[in-house]
């Protein structure tokens, strides 16, 4: 059975780094059907993709936030994670990590979701 | 970076209703169109792929439709559960959403 869980702190200081970690369990990372990916969503507003990443070291991210994430792997582990640079209270959001899958081109799989809150 | 526009921002129905939900791309996405349903307190589920496509376990009331720039998501007839917010999501150029449509009991 197919499950991610996120973790990460719940608060973080403004310019600080911002790190997120998903642990998935019951399906391997490394299954070449499957993307992984971050997105976030600001309280009460809508789905902001922020990064995703291809086991083989494919990665892409969104432009506007490119500059300050970065999305990385640690297979033995079965886990991937984000690191976001800079925040502000703009990135205040849950923050959720997901299955892209290949057949679906989609997101088909979500965990939870872990809210963060950027407040000195 | 295409921007997905959906349309109406709430629509307030009654169980049993025909709901249809617009989504608009500002530049084609050929078929490359999902829709997925977000309850309260939930993380989104994945109903729609592929502009027409329903996800595995999804029931036959929910279809979509559409290609290029505009698309429509068809619930035949609300079930109590099926009030909730549902995104469109084009894999066209990166991955955007759109702003999402409300669907709430009259």
């Amino acid at each position: 059975q197919l499950q991610l869980r996120e973790s990460g702190p719940g608060l973080a200081r403004p310019s600080e780094t911002l790190s997120l970690t998903c642990t998935v369990s019951g399906y391997s990372i490394r299954n070449s059907s499957s993307y992984w990916g971050w997105i976030r969503q600001p309280p009460g507003k809508g789905l902001e993709w922020i990064a995703a990443l291809y086991y083989s070291g494919s990665i892409s991210y969104n432009p506007s936030l490119k500059s300050r994430v970065l999305i990385s792997e640690d297979t033995s582990k079965n886990q991937f994670s984000l690191k976001m640079t800079s925040v502000t209270a703009a990135d205040t959001a849950v923050y959720y990590c997901a299955r892209y899958l290949k057949f679906y081109d989609a997101f088909d799989f979500w965990g939870h979701g872990t809210m963060v809150t950027v407040s000195s | 970076e295409i921007v997905l526009t959906q349309s109406p921002a709430t629509l307030s129905l009654s169980p049993g209703e025909r709901a249809t939900l617009f989504c608009r791309a500002s530049q084609s996405v050929n078929t490359y169109l999902a829709w997925y349903q977000q309850r309260p307190g939930q993380a989104p589920r994945l109903l729609i792929h592929d502009a027409s496509r329903r996800a595995t376990g999804i029931p036959a009331r929910f279809s979509g439709s559409g290609s290029g720039t505009d698309f429509t998501l068809t619930i035949s007839s609300l079930e109590p559960e099926d009030f909730a917010i549902y995104y469109c999501q084009q894999r066209s150029n990166w991955l955007t959403f759109g702003g999402g449509t409300r669907v709430e009991i009259k």
